[in-house]
C-alpha cells in the first residue's frame, strides 16, 4: 500500500514556465513533507521542506504547497530552467520515529529549451 | 565539505556471494539509514541505525545485515544475493532529536550488479 504517491511519471515545460509537481499521501500522521531532486547516477539532493503546521515554504524559486485536509502537497517551480530537468521525489515522514522517510516513486520533469 | 560517501559507486557480484557495501559521512548525524532503489521505483527504507540502536523494517529480507561500528561508518551486507537484489542502494544521514524536523543528506549511492 502506497502511503505517498505521485501519480504523474513524467513532465514536460517549456523553459520559463511555471513546473508543477504533485504528490498526495494517505498517512495522516505524516507531519513533515519533503522534495528531493534526482540526477542520473547521483543520490537525491533535499530541496525544500514543508512541516504540517505551514501551508506554503518559499526557497527561492521553488515553493511547496500543503493542503492537509486534501492529503495533497505540490511543489511550484518558476521559472523553470533547463537544469531543473531531473527526478523529483516527493517524501513525507511521522514525528515518535527517526523520521524515516516515505517515498513517492518520482516525477521525471524535463525543462525544454 | 561535510558529506555523505559510499564505495563503491559500482559492484558486481555473483548469484550468491556476499557481498558489502560501505557508507561514511562527515556530518557527525546521529542517524544512518539504508535504503534501496529499483529502476523507477521509490525508495525503499532497509533498516536505519538511530545512535547505536538498529531498527530493522518489517519487511526487510533476513539476507540483508547491518553494521555500524562508530558514528561515522555504516556497512550494508548482503549475504547471499539473489538476481532480484540488483539495485541501487543509498545510505543517507539525519540528524534528529526529539520530535526536530530534519531531512536526510543522501551519499551518491552504490549500484549494484548481480550475475
Amino acid at each position: 500500500d502506497q502511503q505517498v504517491k505521485q501519480n504523474s511519471p513524467s513532465l514536460s515545460v517549456q523553459e520559463g514556465r511555471i513546473s508543477i509537481l504533485n504528490c498526495d499521501y494517505t498517512n495522516s500522521m505524516f507531519d513533515y513533507f519533503l522534495w528531493y531532486k534526482k540526477y542520473p547516477a547521483e543520490g537525491p539532493t533535499f530541496l525544500i521542506s514543508i512541516s504540517s503546521i505551514k501551508d506554503k515554504n518559499e526557497d527561492g524559486r521553488f515553493t511547496v504547497f500543503l493542503n492537509k485536509s486534501a492529503k495533497h502537497l505540490s511543489l511550484h517551480i518558476v521559472p523553470s530552467q533547463p537544469g531543473d530537468s531531473a527526478v523529483y521525489f516527493c517524501a513525507a515522514s511521522a514525528s515518535g520515529s527517526a523520521r524515516q522517510l516515505t517515498f513517492g516513486s518520482g516525477t521525471q520533469l524535463t525543462v525544454l529549451p | 565539505d561535510a558529506m555523505v560517501i559510499q564505495n563503491p559507486r559500482y559492484q558486481v557480484t555473483q548469484f550468491g556471494k556476499p557481498v558489502t557495501l560501505s557508507c561514511s559521512q562527515t556530518l557527525n548525524h546521529n542517524v544512518m539509514y539504508w535504503y534501496q532503489q529499483k529502476s523507477s521505483q521509490a525508495p525503499k527504507l532497509l533498516f536505519h541505525y538511530y545512535d547505536k540502536d538498529f531498527n530493522n523494517e518489517a519487511d526487510t529480507p533476513d539476507n540483508f545485515q547491518s553494521r555500524r561500528p562508530n558514528t561515522s561508518f555504516c556497512f550494508l551486507d548482503i549475504r547471499s544475493p539473489g538476481l532480484g537484489d540488483a539495485a541501487m542502494y543509498l545510505c543517507a544521514t539525519s540528524r534528529v532529536r526529539g520530535v526536530s524536523y530534519n531531512e536526510q543528506f543522501f551519499g551518491p549511492g552504490t549500484r549494484l550488479t548481480v550475475l
